[in-house]
């Protein structure tokens, strides 16, 4: 079992249509989760990250944390063809030195 | 400067020659995390700093790969005896606490020929 999975993709949306990207994590003591946005060639940028369970959101962005069922998930509203990007989930396990440990990424196509 | 800065962006070298790698983070950001992402693997976390010291080694692949951190600032990440295999983009982060977001460079991309 990989420590963090994401569905690879390519997960297609139509403009305007809500995207919803799934990861799971095998640590249970993980304590910190992140989402990054990574375009073609280029490094991960940070886009949301969440500590507590529930809800987090910024803007367009809504993280969701469910430490019971090692499960932490990141809503896009309204997607828009710039959104297009591969989106890596992040957790750092419970070993305290800060490391993150990534998904492979799920491929966002947002349809005009 | 403002971000994580990498040099060089890219780098050629032929297998078997040695390359050294740098990074300068945020200012004042005391944790710095190399990381390394090819195609087959993602991206893989190598190698942490906290001040100079380096209390997480255990993602480096082998003892060709080291790493060093002066003054608190400037990291460098060199490879010896490059192999095909390195290939890869070089990624360098930094955050002022350790459990905080981390702040990735622009990388550096490795090609062994």
């Amino acid at each position: 079992q990989k420590e963090v999975e994401q569905n690879s993709g390519p997960l297609s949306v139509p403009e305007g249509a809500i995207a919803s990207l799934n990861c799971t994590y095998s640590d249970r003591g993980s304590q910190s989760f992140f989402w990054y946005r990574q375009y073609s060639g280029k490094s991960p940028e940070l886009i949301m990250f969440i500590y507590s369970n529930g809800d987090k959101e910024d803007g367009r962005f809504t993280a969701q944390l469910n430490k019971a069922s090692q499960y932490v998930s990141l809503l896009i509203r309204d997607s828009q063809p710039s959104d297009s990007a591969t989106y890596l989930c992040a957790v750092q396990p419970s070993s305290n030195t800060g490391k993150l440990i990534f998904g492979q990424g799920t491929t966002l196509q947002v349809k005009p | 400067g403002a971000g994580v800065s990498q040099s060089p962006s890219n780098k050629v070298t032929e297998k078997g020659k040695d390359v050294e790698l740098r990074c300068d983070p945020i200012s004042g950001h005391t944790a710095l995390y190399w990381y390394r992402q090819s195609l087959g693997q993602g991206l893989e976390f190598l190698i942490y700093f906290q001040g100079n010291s380096a209390p997480d080694k255990s993602g480096l692949p082998s003892d060709r790969f080291s790493a060093e951190r002066t003054g608190g600032s400037v990291s460098t990440l060199t490879i010896q005896r490059t192999q095909q295999e390195d290939s890869a983009v070089y990624l360098c982060a930094s955050t002022g606490v350790s459990n905080q977001p981390q702040h990735f460079g622009d990388g550096t991309r490795l090609s062994i020929l």
